[in-house]
């Protein structure tokens, strides 16, 4: 089956370091691939997507590439702020047919906390 | 436009007791899936309705259950609830669920503690 998974966390930078969350999935066909974000007592927001080899999403600096050849959608941030501390999620959704309806399989998660 | 909504947003019960939580998908989406969420486990797929049907489900023992009406407002129900029920709940919904590149956008769920 799917299946999604993140680099160990938890992740602790200093404001306007360079951010790396790494995330590998195994999937068969095309699946498209998410990373959501969670701040504390909330639920998830979508962050960023790409549905096919190559794409790149990117929403407020944070960037990542859909790479087909090495089953690989890692997030990356040039620049992080304290507002960026939350947890991210990666996520697939598969096109298996119906075992695919509605669903999202998603990493383990990975806590970032960024320090002034 | 109004996001997913979800109610309550906090429960305590009782081991033994059940329990049913509302989910209010975007307006225009049909389909609605459910998540549980815990330190443990992480965030794993419940099940899915489209049209007032279920489509697909997760692992999850019977006491697990939904429906969902003809606006396509959604509800779960556990039944006999033990201590490892005790989750966030979140509902997620988008237009039509099937299709690859669909967005699900989530409610702010529905924290359950049992005890």
């Amino acid at each position: 089956g799917d299946s999604v998974t993140q680099m160990e966390g938890p992740v602790t930078l200093s404001e306007e370091a360079f951010l790396t969350i790494n995330c590998t999935y195994t999937a068969t066909g095309y699946p498209s691939l998410f990373w959501y974000v969670q701040y504390p007592g909330e639920g998830l927001q979508l962050l960023l997507k790409a549905t096919k080899a190559d794409d790149k999403g990117s929403n407020k600096g944070f960037e990542a590439t859909y790479r087909k050849e090495t089953t690989s959608f890692h997030l990356e941030k040039g620049s992080v702020q304290v507002s960026d501390s939350a947890v991210y999620f990666c996520a697939l959704k598969g096109n298996a047919g119906g075992t695919s309806y509605g669903k999202l399989t998603f990493g383990q998660g990975t806590i970032l906390t960024v320090h002034p | 436009k109004a996001g997913v909504t979800q109610t309550p947003r906090y429960l305590i019960k009782t081991r033994g007791q059940q329990v049913t939580l509302s989910c209010s998908p975007i307006s225009g989406h049909r389909s609605v899936s459910w998540y549980q969420q815990t330190p443990g486990q992480g965030l794993q797929f419940l099940f899915e309705y489209f049209s007032e049907t279920q489509r697909n489900k997760g692992n999850f023992p019977g006491r697990f259950s939904g429906r969902q009406f003809s606006n396509s407002r959604s509800e779960m129900n556990v039944s006999t609830l033990e201590l490892g029920d005790s989750a966030l709940y979140l509902c997620a919904s988008s237009l039509a669920g099937v299709l690859v590149q669909e967005t699900q956008y989530f409610g702010p769920g529905t924290r359950l503690l049992v005890l």
